[in-house]
């Protein structure tokens, strides 16, 4: 079975360039969610989506940030207009809970998106 | 609030030795525990979760981890350290459930010694 995956592994932007990040779940999973490491910084939450629903979004910075999920599958997250600060490794994770708590409700983390703003 | 306290943000132990890494959480209600671990040019990995049950969690690749609510403490522990170790740690915690949003520590970096 496939994992998260992202898309691209990195990208280098100018400040107040538009980039889109990409991420697919593993099939199947309703969960969706984004993070975010600063260089330094701890992993912070983003949002979480549960199909195409955004449940919770309250780690989204500010507006420059939008992140969709048009049909429940995969996702988009978009930084328009990058900063310096929005430089960092952007990582996606999918679930899919089953109510018990148990190994299904595991997120499962991709491998990350290295954003450079320069 | 949650939060998510790990101590020392680089730990350095020779190969065979003991594996120690502090985790202090603060939660207002009961949490999920979670170890992850990213290794070089990866993403990251649950090492071991704790949802409520035995408070000793093993998991992969040897490691465990004990949740002590008297404490508030869940430090991941080795008995003995390999070269393939070598990774950075994170522990985290989530409410609710471990679909909820999970608040990350700092991370600490491992190195082995040979």
């Amino acid at each position: 079975e496939a994992g998260v995956t992202q898309f691209p592994s990195h990208s280098v932007i100018e400040k107040g360039q538009t980039v889109t990040l990409r991420c697919d779940p593993i099939s199947g999973h309703d969960n969706l969610y984004w993070y975010r490491r600063v260089m330094g910084k701890e992993i912070k939450f983003l949002l979480h989506f549960v199909k195409e629903s955004k449940q919770d979004e309250s780690g989204m910075p500010n507006n420059r940030f939008l992140a969709e999920r048009t049909g429940g599958t995969y996702s988009t997250l978009k930084v328009q207009p990058a900063e310096l600060e929005d430089s960092g490794v952007y990582f996606c994770a999918s679930s899919q809970p089953s109510g018990r708590g148990d190994s299904t409700d595991t997120q499962y983390f991709g491998p990350g998106t290295r954003l450079t703003v320069l | 609030a949650q939060s998510v306290t790990q101590l020392g943000s680089h730990v350095s132990v020779s190969e065979g030795a003991l594996v120690l890494l502090r985790c202090n959480y603060s939660s207002s209600v009961p949490p999920y525990l979670f170890w992850y671990v990213q290794y070089p040019n990866q993403g990251l990995q649950l090492l071991l979760k704790y949802t409520s049950a035995a408070t000793l969690v093993k998991g992969i690749n040897g490691f465990e981890a004990e949740f002590k609510k008297s404490e508030t403490s869940f430090h991941l522990t080795k008995p003995s350290a390999h070269m393939s170790d070598a990774a950075e740690y994170f522990c985290a915690v989530s409410m609710y459930s471990s679909a909820s949003k999970i608040i990350f520590g700092s991370g600490t970096r491992l190195s082995i010694r040979p």
